[in-house]
């Protein structure tokens, strides 16, 4: 079955960098668009980024635009996300998920990054 | 602007049904969408997605109870026989330039 698993959340100070990865398995990794997502406390559901199957797509939203950079392995099933200038807005959990556009169709269970000095 | 609009909050009975509505912002009705469940304290699941048409395909183990319609630009969930673990937020979700979500229903079962 699909399994999508984050890892690399933390706590880190404003300003900093943090390194999200996402494993999966279970389904035909380079032929699906992948999405970052997240999700403040007490908040609701915000997309932050997607790739194409390939690499050669990709959208940010406005809020993480030009301090987030997503990429992925096809080699070695993982996605990425590189967050920089981290900001006390950006704390969440951060979910990497599978896109069967235009639905999400499989998510991993989440990563709680916090910035805090 | 493509925008999906969700009521805050709704509530029905153990056994009783419930239609939870998603709102497509003008000039989008066409989009299909995806309806996803967060119970307390876990990460989201997969409900299905759901064509203007109405029809609609379910996630795996996603039991009959949950069904999907459309009207227009209306997109509904419907979970009859409610149960307990029935109680979580209620997201839809759509593709345009990036990923959109509406801001969640958060459904009680009295």
């Amino acid at each position: 079955q699909v399994q999508l698993v984050e890892s690399g959340g933390g706590l880190v100070k404003p300003g900093g960098s943090l390194r999200l990865s996402c494993a999966a398995s279970g389904f035909t990794f380079s032929d699906y668009y992948m999405s970052w997502i997240r999700q403040a406390p007490g908040k609701g559901l915000e997309w932050v980024s997607y790739i194409s199957s390939s690499g050669s797509t990709i959208y940010y939203a406005d809020s993480v635009k030009g301090r987030f950079t997503i990429s992925r392995d096809n080699a070695k099933n993982s996605l990425y996300l590189q967050m920089n200038s981290l900001r006390a807005e950006d704390t969440a959990v951060y979910y990497c998920a599978r896109a069967h556009i235009p639905a999400v169709a499989n998510w991993g269970q989440g990563t709680l990054v916090t910035v805090s000095s | 602007q493509l925008v999906l609009t969700q009521s805050p909050s709704a509530s029905a009975s153990l056994g009783a049904s419930v239609k939870l509505t998603c709102t497509l912002s003008s000039g989008h009705s066409s989009y299909a969408i995806a309806w996803h469940q967060q119970q307390p304290e876990k990460g989201p699941r997969y409900l299905m997605k759901l064509n203007s048409d109405g029809s609609h395909s379910k996630g795996d183990g996603i039991p009959d109870r949950f069904s999907g319609s459309s009207s227009g630009a209306e997109r509904y969930l419907t979970i009859s026989s409610l149960q307990s673990e029935d109680e979580a937020d209620y997201y839809c979700q759509t593709w345009g330039t990036g990923m959109v979500f509406g801001g969640g229903t958060k459904l009680t079962v009295l």
